[in-house]
Order: structure tokens, then C-alpha cells, then sequence
């Protein structure tokens, strides 16, 4: 099975700065990639995907993940923050041969500070 | 948004007794998954199904059924619920790729 790692658990960061979320799985399979965004008493939202292609993605939101197959990482940036980027942020993979199975790392909390 | 409901939103109850939470959608969507939600954990899969009265287990399933006897609904229950199992349970679907989730259903066993 995965082992999705997300180092950070809790990010404080002013606002207009640049942040950027660090994530990193375990397989060197083909994967699916992810970035999923929860705000405080709400469901899960999709931020981006990594599918295959670029290995830039962009998001809703002015996010964007770099996909880096050698390091095995999908990090999430964004260059300049808003209070309303405040909340809890998931990195999840999934494997080309388990289909929709996903794995989830253990979220990072942003906090954004006016 | 995804149509994908969860029912009840909020539910209290003691240990020993059974319980059944509900997820309701309206994309007509094959796959359907159960995870809990607990802090420093993250989301994990309890239960997933892949079409009506197709399900599997996931990382942690004991202690839970499911059953999809319909492709709108997938219900899990608590056999015999214990406090261990309060957490936040969210339904998530998906017809190829992606998931998306519903809005959660926070469960307190006391």
C-alpha cells in the first residue's frame, strides 16, 4: 500500500506571502495525484490533480503542484496568500493498477495571519 | 458540487447500540467509498463499493458493514458501536478518477 508523507502538520504564514505545502509518496509506481482543500466543517473540495502530461498543474484558487516523479513529491504553492486560504489542506494518490483506491497523508493546517 | 448527501449530519449515541449512516447521490456514479476522518490520521477507507452489491473492505473495516442496493445509496453501519468509533465519517464518489466527497457526518459514541 502507499505511504503518503506530509511533513508539516501546521503552516503559519503572513498574508500575500508565498507558501507551499510539501508532500511525498512512497510508491514508484505510476500514481494519480492530488490536493484536496477543507475548510473548517466541510466536506473535502478538489484543489488540483496530476493525471499525466505537464508536470505542472494548476488549481482552483491560484494554486499550483509540481509533480517530481524522482523525489517522488507533489508539492503545493501558491505565491501570495489570502485569509481565506485558511484551512486544512490533504495530499492523496492513488495507483494506475488499484484504479480509485486513494490514500490520504495526515493534512497540513494553514493558518494565514493578517 | 457533487450531489452527494450524508445522513444524519450529526448523531449521538451510546456504546453497544447499532447505527447506520447514509450517503445519497444523484450523479449516477459506480464508485462509491467510506472513510473516517480522525485527527493525525488523516482520511481512511472503511468500506468502498464498486457498483450495487459489489463492496470491499478498506484499512479499517472492522467493526463496520456496508451495502448498496441501490447505485444512489451506500449505507454504513456500526454493528455495535463503541468509542472508538466517534469520528467524522465522510462518503466520497467517483465514476473514473477523481473523488468527491460529501459533506461528513460527525459521530459521537458515548
Amino acid at each position: 500500500a502507499q505511504s503518503v508523507t506530509q511533513l508539516d502538520s501546521q503552516v503559519p504564514v503572513f498574508e500575500e506571502a508565498p507558501v507551499e505545502l510539501r508532500c511525498n509518496y512512497s510508491s514508484s509506481v505510476s500514481v494519480y495525484l492530488f490536493w484536496y482543500v477543507q475548510y473548517p466543517n466541510q466536506g473535502l473540495q478538489l484543489l488540483l490533480k496530476y493525471l499525466s502530461g505537464s508536470t505542472l498543474v494548476k488549481g482552483i484558487n491560484g494554486f499550483e503542484a509540481e509533480f517530481n516523479k524522482s523525489q517522488t513529491s507533489f508539492h503545493l504553492r501558491k505565491p501570495s496568500v489570502h485569509i481565506s486560504d485558511t484551512a486544512e489542506y490533504f495530499c492523496a494518490v492513488s495507483e494506475f493498477r488499484t484504479g480509485n483506491q486513494f490514500y490520504f497523508g495526515t493534512g497540513t493546517s494553514l493558518t494565514v495571519i493578517p | 458540487d457533487a450531489g452527494i448527501t450524508q445522513s444524519p449530519r450529526h448523531k449521538v449515541t451510546e456504546t453497544g447500540t447499532p447505527v447506520t449512516l447514509r450517503c445519497h447521490q444523484t450523479e449516477n456514479h459506480r464508485y462509491m467509498y467510506w472513510y473516517r476522518q480522525d485527527p493525525g490520521h488523516g482520511l481512511r477507507l472503511i468500506h468502498y463499493s464498486y457498483g450495487v452489491k459489489d463492496t470491499d473492505k478498506g484499512e479499517v473495516s472492522d467493526g463496520y458493514s456496508v451495502s448498496r442496493s441501490k447505485t444512489e445509496d451506500f449505507l454504513l453501519t456500526l454493528e455495535s458501536a463503541t468509542s472508538s468509533q466517534t469520528s467524522v465519517y465522510f462518503c466520497a464518489i467517483s465514476e473514473s478518477i477523481e473523488q468527491y466527497f460529501g459533506p461528513g457526518t460527525r459521530l459521537t459514541v458515548t
